[in-house]
């Protein structure tokens, strides 16, 4: 399995502010992943996180609100831009390695 | 569109029931499916199916994927407090992403 893990843990925000969230895997990785859970909700893919390419964006979810940064095999950001109550949530990074996925321990942001 | 559904959404159970998950799904290019455990934060893996009528065990926990009729179940046994937890089911999109679709989720608390 992969170790991942993220930061920060946990964050609480005013609204109109960005909050960047880290994700960083023990090993090299092809493909990265956000996922944003709401409260009582499953997971919804925001983003597939491409190395040397621009991420791919899931309908519903565009770049000016989550843009994201893959600057190496091993590590990735999710921006949360000019946020709202509604983005309150936990944001989960994942890793793909020999076709299963593994998950880090998500950031849970409130905002206010 | 994909989808992956889950049943039933909730579940209360007492210590020493045996309990099964339903999971079915209509995803084009179906690749595996994931069942994962979700108590706090970040799911944990706990099977990958790709082959239809081949069952997986981990100690009370089994699965088994039918890809004619596109479901998987999942079966605890001698089920404990601590089983209680989210199940998630998820499909991997084999397209150029390997993408995670995800159910709902099935809410199981154990009682004691």
């Amino acid at each position: 399995s992969a170790v991942i893990s993220q930061k920060p843990s946990r964050d609480i925000c005013q609204r109109g502010t960005s909050l960047t969230i880290q994700c960083q895997v023990d090993s090299q990785v092809t493909m990265m992943f956000w996922y944003r859970q709401q409260p009582g909700q499953s997971l919804t893919l925001i983003a597939t996180a491409n190395q040397g390419s621009e991420a791919t964006y899931e309908s519903g979810f565009v770049i000016d609100k989550f843009p994201i940064s893959r600057p190496n095999l091993t590590f990735s950001t999710l921006t949360v831009s000019n946020m709202s109550p509604e983005d309150s949530s936990i944001y989960l990074c994942s890793a793909e390695r020999a076709i299963e996925q593994f998950f880090g321990p998500g950031t849970r942001l409130t905002v206010l | 569109e994909d989808k992956v559904v889950q049943s039933p959404l909730s579940l209360v159970v007492h210590e020493g029931d045996t309990v099964t998950l339903n999971c079915s799904y209509e995803v084009t290019n179906f690749r595996s499916l994931l069942w994962y455990k979700q108590e706090k934060k970040a799911p944990t893996f706990l099977f990958m199916l790709t082959s239809s009528g081949i069952e997986k065990k981990s100690g009370r926990l089994s699965s088994i994927l039918d890809k004619k009729e596109l479901f998987s179940i999942l079966n605890i046994t001698a089920t404990q407090t601590g089983d209680s937890a989210i199940y998630l089911c998820a499909v991997v999109d084999g397209g150029a992403t390997n993408k995670l679709i995800f159910g709902t989720g099935t809410l199981l608390a154990v009682q004691p």
